[in-house]
Formats: structure tokens, sequence, C-alpha cells
């Protein structure tokens, strides 16, 4: 089944802890992203990797490191987790950059 | 700075009415612009992009630079269209801007 996969669905975790969302295409797609949604749905990019390397950084805090081990996985690893962290957390993918961009299915985190 | 507007928040409208979702950008170059939507319990999903000009499940929006506007029309709404419909901006090798979005509501 081709498309972008996110681990976990749902992560509820207490604050001050570390924790990681996973992120897999199988698309063949050079460049993914992670994208945050907030409460009131506003979507925002949070990083974009292209063939393995950042391209996009925007204003995020440096508790979100993200990680790309290979094109086909870029992994979002936060530390100290805070109450405003709460969100829902997507993944995309796309074959390049002004083109059409694939979600996965978010991961919900819950930060108590 | 790039910037997407979708004034409504929610829209709600009969089945059967047609339906315009809005969507105001400013960009004083030549941006690509995309309509995403994203269904109950679904992921986000391309729905159509001003560049290829089709009409997807009769949505069709025309790019009007005049107005700075990638509306979103239908007309004909079904309660399946019922979702949240986001618009969104690219220029360059910029990010994807998103609009908040705009959930709209069929009533049958």
């Amino acid at each position: 089944d081709t498309a972008v996969s996110q681990t976990p669905k749902y992560l509820v975790t207490q604050m001050g802890n570390d924790k990681s969302i996973k992120c897999e295409q199988n698309l063949g797609h050079d460049t993914m992203y992670w994208y945050k949604q907030d409460s009131k749905k506003f979507l925002k990019i949070m990083f974009s990797y292209n063939n393995k390397e950042l391209i996009i950084n925007e204003t995020v805090p440096n508790r979100f490191s993200p990680k790309s081990p290979d094109k086909a996985h870029l992994n979002l690893h936060i530390n100290s987790l805070e109450l405003g962290d709460s969100a829902v957390y997507f993944c995309a993918s796309s074959q390049g950059q002004r083109v059409e961009q694939y979600f996965g299915p978010g991961t919900r985190l819950t930060v108590t | 700075a790039q910037r997407v507007t979708q004034p409504e928040k929610l829209l709600s409208v009969f089945k059967g009415a047609p339906v315009e979702l809005k969507c105001n950008y400013s960009y004083s170059g030549s941006p690509e612009l995309f309509w995403y939507v994203q269904y109950s319990r679904q992921r986000l999903q391309l729905l159509l992009r001003h560049i290829s000009r089709e009409s997807i499940k009769g949505f069709t929006a025309d790019l009007n630079k005049g107005e700075t506007s990638f509306h979103l029309k239908k007309p004909f709404a079904q309660e399946e269209d019922s979702a949240m419909y986001y618009c969104a901006l690219q220029s360059g090798n910029t990010p994807l801007v998103f609009g908040k979005g705009t959930r709209l509501s069929v009533i049958a």
C-alpha cells in the first residue's frame, strides 16, 4: 500500500518527557515535511527535508529536532515536552517542491 | 510576506445549493495555488491546483490575479462534500503556506 505512514497515531505523555514520532513514505519522493495543526485546525510548516538535507526550518523551538536517516524517513524528536506542544503533527512528502504534497494520517500528541 | 486568508471559519449550506469557499492571498509574484481537503477521520489530500485547471468532484477554482483570489466553487453541494477545506500558496522554493481553513457543512 503506497502511502505516507506515521507512528504512533496517538501519543499521550507528561510534561518534561522526550518523545519521537516516526514518518515513512514509500512513494519514492525526495522531499519530506513536518506540519503542526493546532486546536483551531491551523496548519503550519515546521521542517522540510530534501534528499536528507534540511531545507526549511521555520521558527520552531530547538526542543524539536528532525532527523532523516534516509530519503524515505523523517522522524521528529521532541525534548522536554510542554503543554503547548499538544497538537496533531502531520508528515508529508512530495517529489520536488512546487507540487502536490501527500500527507500522513497525523499523530495526535497530548501533553498532560 | 506571503499570506492566505480564508475569511469563513464555518460555512453551512443545504444539499443542492451552490457553494463558494473564499480564498484571498497576498503575494506579488506568480504563486502556485492549491486547495486541500480533509474529510472526517481522513488525511489531508489535494483537491485541485490552479495550474491544472481541472474540475475534481464537481469543484472548480479560478485564479483571479486582479483580485488575488482563488475561490473554490461547486454548483450543487452534496452531503459527502462536508469537510475541512484549506487554501494554500507556494512560490519558488518557499514552504507551502496554508490558510486557516473553512469547515463546510452540507445539510440534508
